[in-house]
């Protein structure tokens, strides 16, 4: 595709339900970043996936929220007994490896948390 | 996580006047610092980044000036257009593949 593509682009969900967010980074890009952008607020990193290493977890709030990434191309990001707290734009973006400066972001999913 | 921040968070400026927005950082081992543009309802799209060896990199109608012994770095838009109006982040990193820390953001209003 042109560009990074994530579905859904918005999503409504009850407290206490699980959530799945897709991203389907660009063809070729090693590097996968997810982040959340809460209203009015900056990025929050939340996990990154190089190639076939090990992510980089140290930035997901808490146990409820996990990452994976198949076949080297597209990630879900998975939270799980959803909070209000949750509500955001959750961004994907990737980049070529060792190229972290230029990242290319989707156009994100909005979750809202009733 | 790294300490990012922006000195103001809306800027408004006449259409054809040169913006400048600022962004402090706190991690003096930061090596990498990048300007993303974010407008409405989209994603944000990388503008210029800057190697902690370097003091000022230009692009078309942009220019980033990093200060290492402030820990200061600004973006200065020339003739500044309606379509530069959105949301401006920096963001900092220790390396240069890896996660970067981004900052807030400075809402810019061009007006007409």
């Amino acid at each position: 595709g042109a560009g990074v593509s994530q579905s859904p682009s918005n999503k409504v969900t009850e407290k206490g339900k699980d959530v799945e967010l897709r991203c389907d980074p660009i063809s070729g890009h090693t590097a996968l970043y997810w982040y959340r952008q809460s209203l009015g607020q900056g990025l929050e990193f939340l996990i990154y996936f190089q190639g076939n290493s090990a992510p980089d977890k140290s930035g997901l709030p808490s146990d409820r929220f996990s990452a994976e990434r198949t076949g080297g191309s597209v990630s879900t990001l998975t939270i799980q007994r959803t909070q209000q707290e949750d509500s955001a734009v959750y961004l994907c973006a990737s980049s070529l490896i060792g190229r972290g400066y230029e990242q290319f972001f989707g156009p994100g999913t909005r979750l809202t948390v009733l | 996580g790294e300490s990012v921040g922006l000195h103001l968070p809306t800027l408004s400026v006449q259409e054809g006047d040169n913006s400048i927005i600022n962004c402090a950082y706190s991690n003096s081992a930061s090596d990498y610092f990048i300007w993303y543009k974010q407008e409405s309802g989209k994603g944000p799209q990388f503008i210029i980044d800057i190697r902690s060896n370097m003091d000022k990199r230009q692009g078309q109608r942009v220019t980033v000036l990093l200060n290492k012994t402030v820990k200061h770095l600004s973006l200065q838009i020339a003739a500044t257009q309606p379509g530069d109006s959105a949301v401006y982040f920096c963001a900092e990193s220790p390396n240069t593949g890896n996660q970067f820390y981004f900052g807030t953001g400075t809402s810019l209003t061009v007006i007409p």
